[in-house]
């Protein structure tokens, strides 16, 4: 079956624009996760969502960030205001069900803000 | 407070070497511990995992070593190939809460012909 599929792939947008990135998950999977990729960095946790739980945001950086997850499959993070330091790759993986390993990742979208 | 310290940051390694990556990490609630290896453009994609119940996995070419006193875990790659010129991710979760998991820095991998 397919993958995690990510859109875009890339963005470019302008410092102060919205941007709104898409994930959708392997068929099933009720885990959903964000991660961030800055340069040079590793992987840092965003925010999780199983099935109709409410969502855990731990990870968000500020209130510029926020995720949805509508009818348990498809999922999307918004970053409001955008800051040139919110340029990385926005990474969404996905599991059968939480707690369950591993983690099935997308190609990410690359996103630029100028 | 980075929880996983992963070296070296870059490693160049000749064609049939062993690639050698290691691991740190501080969380003692930590249960779970893949590595990931990413291409340029793409996804990280799990290479192998181990539970702290083993102090070893080998799956093909590629070897976890896990002390769990020490909270070290390492990654060896026997007779390394170009085509295994990549970044490579520790990571590591707990069982509990959401699962997340908890990333080192990445190493970047060149295997020279």
């Amino acid at each position: 079956g397919a993958g995690v599929s990510q859109s875009p792939s890339n963005k470019v947008t302008e410092k102060g624009k919205d941007v709104e990135l898409r994930c959708d998950p392997i068929s099933g999977h009720t885990a959903l996760y964000w991660y961030r990729q800055s340069l040079g960095q590793g992987l840092e946790f965003l925010i999780y969502f199983q099935g109709n739980s409410a969502p855990d945001k731990s990870g968000l950086p500020s209130d510029r960030f926020s995720a949805e997850r509508t009818g348990g499959s498809v999922s999307t993070l918004t970053i409001q205001r955008t800051q040139q330091e919110d340029s990385a790759v926005y990474l969404c993986a996905s599991s059968p069900r939480r707690g369950d390993q591993p983690q099935h990742f997308g190609d990410g979208t690359r996103l630029s803000i100028l | 407070q980075q929880q996983v310290k992963q070296s070296p940051q870059s490693l160049i390694v000749q064609k049939g070497g062993i690639s050698i990556i290691n691991c740190a990490y501080e969380n003692t609630a930590f249960d779970y511990f893949p590595w990931y290896q990413q291409f340029p453009g793409k996804g990280p994609a799990l290479l192998i995992a181990i539970r702290p119940d083993v102090s070893e996995k080998k799956e093909g070419r590629f070897t976890i070593s896990f002390n769990k006193s020490a909270k070290q875990f390492s990654l060896h790659i026997m007779d390394s190939q170009p085509g295994d010129s990549a970044t490579y991710f520790c990571a590591a979760s707990s069982g509990a809460g959401s699962y997340q998991l908890t990333f080192g820095k990445g190493t970047k991998l060149s295997v020279i012909p």
